[in-house]
């Protein structure tokens, strides 16, 4: 069976530090990957998606970025942190047309 | 683009008693709808999805129904538990290959025993 592993599982950086967060999904062959942030008490905002290595696409224009540099590995990344990026970032795949299914997530607290 | 609105924001029922989420799409060409239950501090999990050629679909206690001319899907609870309670949020995609989930702003459902 597939699986998606992201960490860390909380982080607290100080403002105008890098970032990076892991994600890698298990059981399954070229995957639909997306990274998603969840402010506290609010809804999902679609920040990148990928369709295969070295695809990635932005929603959101920011300060983060994104990267695929295997198959089933999703990096979120910034040089330079901000407190608005304090948040809860989700990683999820799919495949095809399938449902998405989402990782623990990443607490991230800048302080 | 896709827009998403669900109501209401919370819900507060009695154990036992049905609850109903509603959400308004905008895109007509969006014909994918997935419900995501999430519980403090957790992921969202899908708990079930429905596609634009059928109009309801049924899993237990829970059932999702479809109205495309409306353009509006709403999601049933029957016999609510304590363990219902949780953030539910709906979404809408088109089939593109891929995924571009759009989020309704969730729905804060708590069930009192």
């Amino acid at each position: 069976s597939q699986t998606i592993h992201q960490w860390p599982a909380t982080l607290v950086q100080p403002v105008g530090s890098p970032l990076s967060l892991e994600c890698t999904v298990e059981g399954t062959s070229n995957p639909n990957l997306y990274w998603y942030r969840q402010a506290a008490g609010r809804g999902l905002q679609l920040l990148f998606y990928s369709v295969g290595i070295g695809q990635i696409s932005s929603e959101v224009p920011q300060n983060l970025s994104a990267s695929r540099p295997q198959d089933r590995q999703f990096i979120l990344s910034s040089k330079k942190l901000l407190l608005s990026d304090s948040g809860f970032y989700l990683c999820a795949w799919s495949v095809s047309v399938g449902p998405q299914h989402f990782g623990d997530g990443t607490r991230l607290s800048i302080l | 683009g896709e827009n998403v609105e669900q109501h209401p924001s919370t819900l507060s029922v009695q154990e036992g008693d049905s609850a109903v989420i509603k959400c308004t799409y905008s895109d007509s060409a969006s014909n994918y709808f997935p419900w995501y239950k999430q519980e403090l501090g957790k992921r969202p999990q899908l708990i079930i999805d429905i596609r634009s050629n059928v109009g309801e679909k049924k899993d237990q206690r829970i059932a999702v129904t479809l109205n495309k001319t409306a353009k509006h899907f709403s999601l049933h609870i029957t016999e609510t538990q304590p363990e219902d309670s949780a953030v539910y949020f709906c979404a809408a995609s088109k089939r593109t290959g891929f995924q571009k989930l759009v989020f309704g702003t969730g729905t804060r459902l708590l069930v009192s025993p």
